[in-house]
């Protein structure tokens, strides 16, 4: 079966980094995506993988590693409004989106 | 600029009764079309997805249907809801004729069924 993992929750301090893991066991692979939901809303895209390293966007990195299935999500400077769920998904050989539960991040000043 | 619209965002149904929600998109042509839903503590779920007018694939079967009478609308209907369709639904869309691109998200409908 297909499966994407990352945690159910994390806790961090206001300013400070933190690092959002994801592994996936899918059939083929076409590119991993993180998405940030807020409670409540609708989830918002925030980056694209599909080959092996680091794709940096402001505050926010991607990582991502094929052979091992492995992803993580880095966030820097940490604000309270960083609080939210954020979801990893992965686009398969059939180009079928398989999302994760998501990973809840609380931000404690 | 694109945007996309689902409505409504809330509403009590009891069990028995019909559903419909819909969508909207503006400012693109022949968008890729989807219609999932999110329980508490697990992943989106996709119900279905559309390429084209009257082109519909569904991923679960169920008591849903959709449908797509225009290019950039899409319904989702249900004759009888029943308690377990409880959940909060999102309709998105992505480029057509990509494979691999982002998906756009509505605001989302909170469906309570009772």
């Amino acid at each position: 079966g297909q499966n994407i993992d990352q945690p159910t929750e994390m806790t961090a301090t206001e300013g400070a980094i933190v690092q959002i893991n994801c592994t996936y066991q899918t059939s083929g692979f076409n590119g991993l995506f993180w998405y940030q939901q807020h409670a409540g809303e609708a989830p918002t895209f925030l980056s694209y993988n599909v080959l092996d390293g680091l794709e940096e966007k402001g505050r926010f990195s991607s990582f991502l590693s094929r052979s091992k299935g492995y992803s993580y999500l880095l966030l820097k400077e940490l604000q309270m409004k960083d609080s939210a769920s954020y979801l990893c998904a992965v686009t398969d050989s059939n180009y079928q989106l398989i999302w994760g539960a998501g990973t809840k991040l609380i931000i404690k000043p | 600029s694109q945007t996309i619209h689902q409505w409504p965002a809330t509403l009590v149904q009891p069990v028995g009764s019909p559903l419909s929600l819909e969508c909207t998109v503006e400012g693109t042509s022949n968008p890729n079309l989807y219609w999932y839903r999110q329980a508490a503590g697990r992943g989106l779920q996709l119900l279905f997805y559309s390429v084209g007018i009257g082109q519909i694939s569904s991923e679960v079967p169920q008591n849903l249907s959709a449908s797509r009478p225009q290019d950039r609308q899409f319904i989702l209907s249900s004759k009888k809801l029943l308690l377990s369709d409880s959940g909060f639904y999102l309709c998105a869309w992505s480029v057509g004729g990509r494979h691999t691109g982002e998906l756009f998200f509505g605001e989302g409908s909170r469906l309570t069924v009772l």
